[in-house]
């Protein structure tokens, strides 16, 4: 499965967006963006995932390039409970095995 | 989503003892689970896979014989931690794996915190 680069950490004002990023230059072809994240000692919540188009849910939105070398997950107005590591995995649909680099530290702010 | 219950969420023990944590789906069936430990500030690290009904898969340098995985249902499966040690403590983590529609997505467990003294 192709590998993954986030930024170490990012801050965001309460009730703006915030926008993470995600580069995966190489992802194949049948390889899918996930985004999990992971509240501070909990386990990690599935949040969204996509192949080409853009996605959205309840929780967030995902904006994948044309090329698909990187994608941006968008929580259109970040609450304080939001603050948590944010991690983008690439993953073959046929396989099921995640593996977490070091995510983003987001942290929202008041 | 899929609920993942894992049980308990904290445990304290003596070391040289050994320590059961459950991992449940609640409303799913799950064919595989999977077992991670997280050390403080630092990212997930997958242990094991466990399939239902045969032996787990054990990434490398995770000792089978200390580290015993039994999936014997298709919604329970357990790590025990044997004869536990300080160094094994740490932040264990199960999800499972349901692969409803086209989707392929883990649902993880709240985690056990365990603490060997």
């Amino acid at each position: 499965d192709a590998k993954t680069t986030q930024p170490t950490s990012m801050d965001c004002a309460e009730g703006r967006a915030a926008n993470l990023p995600c580069n995966h230059s190489t992802i194949s072809g049948n390889e899918y963006v996930y985004w999990y994240r992971q509240i501070h000692s909990q386990g990690p919540q599935y949040i969204i995932h996509g192949l080409k188009n853009n996605e959205t849910n309840e929780m967030a939105s995902l904006i994948i390039t044309e090329d698909r070398k990187s994608s941006t997950l968008i929580l259109p107005h970040a609450t304080l409970r939001d603050t948590a590591v944010y991690y983008c995995i690439v993953l073959n649909n046929a396989g099921n095995m995640l593996t977490f680099g070091g995510g983003t530290r987001l942290m929202v702010k008041p | 989503g899929a609920v993942v219950s894992q049980h308990p969420s904290w445990v304290i023990c003596k070391s040289g003892t050994s320590v059961k944590i459950e991992c449940r789906s609640l409303d799913f069936q799950a064919t595989t689970m999977f077992w991670y430990r997280q050390f403080p500030k630092q990212s997930l690290m997958l242990m094991a896979t466990s399939n239902e009904g045969s032996k787990a898969t054990y990434e490398q340098g995770v000792e089978k014989d200390k580290f015993l995985i039994n999936h014997a249902s298709l919604t329970l499966s357990t790590l025990t931690v044997t004869s536990a040690h300080p160094e094994d403590s740490s932040f264990y983590i199960c999800s499972a794996y349901s692969p409803t529609g086209s989707k392929n997505i883990q649902y993880f467990g709240a985690g056990t915190r365990l603490s060997v003294l």
